[in-house]
C-alpha cells in the first residue's frame, strides 16, 4: 500500500521567506510526528499530532515554526521568516497511534535556505 | 524527557563479520524499542523492534537484546554484507506521551 508522502521533496528559499511543507500519512494512521534532521544527526522531534490536535509540540524551536492538521490526515509544517539555520531534511511519520508500534516515515523534504 | 545514546557513531566490519551498537536510555518509563536503517536520500526505515517485556528477539541476520534493569539495548547484525551498508538509528518511545527519541545515528560501512 502507499506509504508516508512528502512533498516537496526539495525546496530551496531564500532567507526571510515563508514555506510550506506538506505530509500525507498512511491511511488510518492516527499518530503524526514531524522530525527535523540535519547532516550527521538523528531525527529531532519538533512535532506530535493524534487526530486534529497536537499532543506534544515542545519540540519545535521557536515561533517561527508551526503545524497543523485540521481533518485528521494530510498535516503542514509552516516556517516563517525562514533562516540560514532552518536548513536540513524535514522528515514526517505516522502510526497506528498505539505508543508501542513503529512510525513509519515519508522521505523528507530537504530545505535549503540561501 | 526521554534521552536515547548511542555508539559507536562509526563503525567499519569486513564482510562476513558481526556488528553490534549499542544504545542506552534514560526514562524507565520507555516500554518500544525501534531500529531503524537510512540511507542516502531516503527516510529512516524500521529494520527490527523490541517491546519492554521480552529480552531478546531475532529475525534472520538482525538480533535485538534488551536489559530493563541498565536501561540498555543493542543491535547485533551477524554475516554483514556490503548490502547493510548505510546509516542505523535507535529510538525509544513512552506508553504515557506516545513519544519517540532517536540516537544520533551509527554509520555503518561493510567491506567487501
Amino acid at each position: 500500500g502507499a506509504g508516508v508522502s512528502q512533498t516537496p521533496s526539495n525546496k530551496v528559499t531564500e532567507k526571510g521567506k515563508y514555506v510550506e511543507l506538506r505530509c500525507d500519512p498512511i491511511s488510518g494512521h492516527t499518530a503524526l510526528y514531524w522530525y527535523r534532521q540535519s547532516l550527521g544527526q538523528g531525527p529531532e522531534f519538533l512535532i506530535y499530532f493524534q487526530g486534529t490536535g497536537a499532543a506534544d509540540d515542545s519540540g519545535l524551536p521557536n515561533d517561527r515554526f508551526f503545524a497543523v492538521r485540521p481533518e485528521g490526515s494530510v498535516s503542514t509544517l509552516k516556517i516563517q521568516r525562514t533562516e540560514r539555520g532552518d536548513s536540513a531534511v524535514y522528515l514526517c511519520a505516522s502510526r497506528r497511534g498505539t505508543s508501542n508500534s513503529p512510525l513509519h516515515f515519508g522521505n523528507g523534504t530537504r530545505l535549503t535556505v540561501t | 524527557g526521554e534521552n536515547v545514546e548511542q555508539h559507536p557513531s562509526t563503525l567499519s566490519v569486513q564482510e562476513g563479520d558481526s556488528a553490534v551498537i549499542k544504545c542506552t536510555y534514560s526514562d524507565s518509563a520507555s516500554n518500544y524499542f525501534p531500529w531503524y536503517k537510512q540511507e542516502l536520500g531516503k527516510g529512516p526505515q524500521l529494520i527490527i523492534d523490541i517491546r519492554s517485556n521480552v529480552g531478546e528477539k531475532k529475525d534472520q541476520r538482525i538480533a535485538v537484546t534488551l536489559n530493563k534493569t541498565a536501561k540498555h539495548f543493542s543491535l547485533h547484525i551477524t554475516e554483514t554484507q556490503p548490502e547493510d551498508s548505510a546509516v542505523y538509528f535507535c529510538a525509544a518511545s513512552m506508553r504515557s506521551n506516545n513519544d519517540m527519541r532517536f540516537g544520533a545515528g551509527t554509520r555503518l560501512t561493510v567491506k567487501p
